[in-house]
């Protein structure tokens, strides 16, 4: 079945360093993909998305690649920011969603 | 803002206590999910409903039984839960494709 296998945290950085999360997925079809964050004590919210292979997803000085060659969707971010600090889910649709385990990302200042 | 509401944000209740947990969307969205968030745990998915059906249900033990009277509200009914039952549990309404969250209603089993 479709699954989603993201980098294993967490990952503490401090301000304005580059931040790499990695996403692998397994699916038969064509799925869409998606970045969840989660906030300290708040529900998922979308952060980005892409719906095809090579589309790039963006929002929020963050970014994501669908790469259907390597099955990956690496999300990237050029300087990251305490407000970052968060829990960052990788997810795929095909017919239902399939989410990561979540990456746990700690930014001091 | 995703336009799901949960509610109580927080509830501590004791094992043999009777609670339920509320969700409601007015997105128009036909599809509706119970999630668990348990501490170091990957997101489970508990219950989804369809146009009011409920059409999976993830080996959810008996003692959680959800309702959807409308396409808009979505009802977890908890009774003679357990300490390792306390957790985060969120709900989500599908619609383009995506999942709308809600805060979460983040439970304490005494």
């Amino acid at each position: 079945g479709d699954s989603v296998t993201q980098m294993e945290g967490p990952v503490t950085l401090s301000e304005e360093a580059f931040l790499t999360i990695n996403c692998t997925y397994t699916a038969t079809g064509y799925p869409s993909l998606f970045w969840y964050v989660q906030y300290p004590g708040e529900g998922l919210q979308l952060l980005l998305k892409a719906t095809k292979a090579d589309d790039k997803g963006s929002n929020k000085g963050f970014e994501a690649t669908y790469r259907k060659e390597t099955t990956s969707f690496h999300l990237e971010k050029g300087s990251v920011q305490v407000s970052d600090s968060a829990v960052y889910f990788c997810a795929l649709y095909d017919y239902k969603l399939s989410f990561g385990a979540g990456t746990t990302v700690t930014v001091r200042a | 803002e995703t336009g799901v509401t949960q509610t109580p944000r927080h509830l501590v209740m004791g094992m043999t206590n009777k609670k339920s947990l509320k969700c409601e969307q007015h997105l128009g969205h036909n599809a509706m999910y119970w999630y668990k968030q348990s501490a170091k745990k990957p997101l489970e998915l508990m219950f989804v409903y369809n146009f009011k059906e409920q059409t999976e249900n993830n080996s959810v033990p008996s003692r959680f039984s959800p309702e959807c009277p409308n396409s808009s509200h979505l009802f977890l009914h908890l009774h003679t839960l357990q300490p390792e039952d306390s957790a985060l549990y969120l709900c989500a309404s599908v619609g383009g494709g995506q999942l709308f969250f809600g805060s979460g209603t983040q439970l304490s089993v005494l």
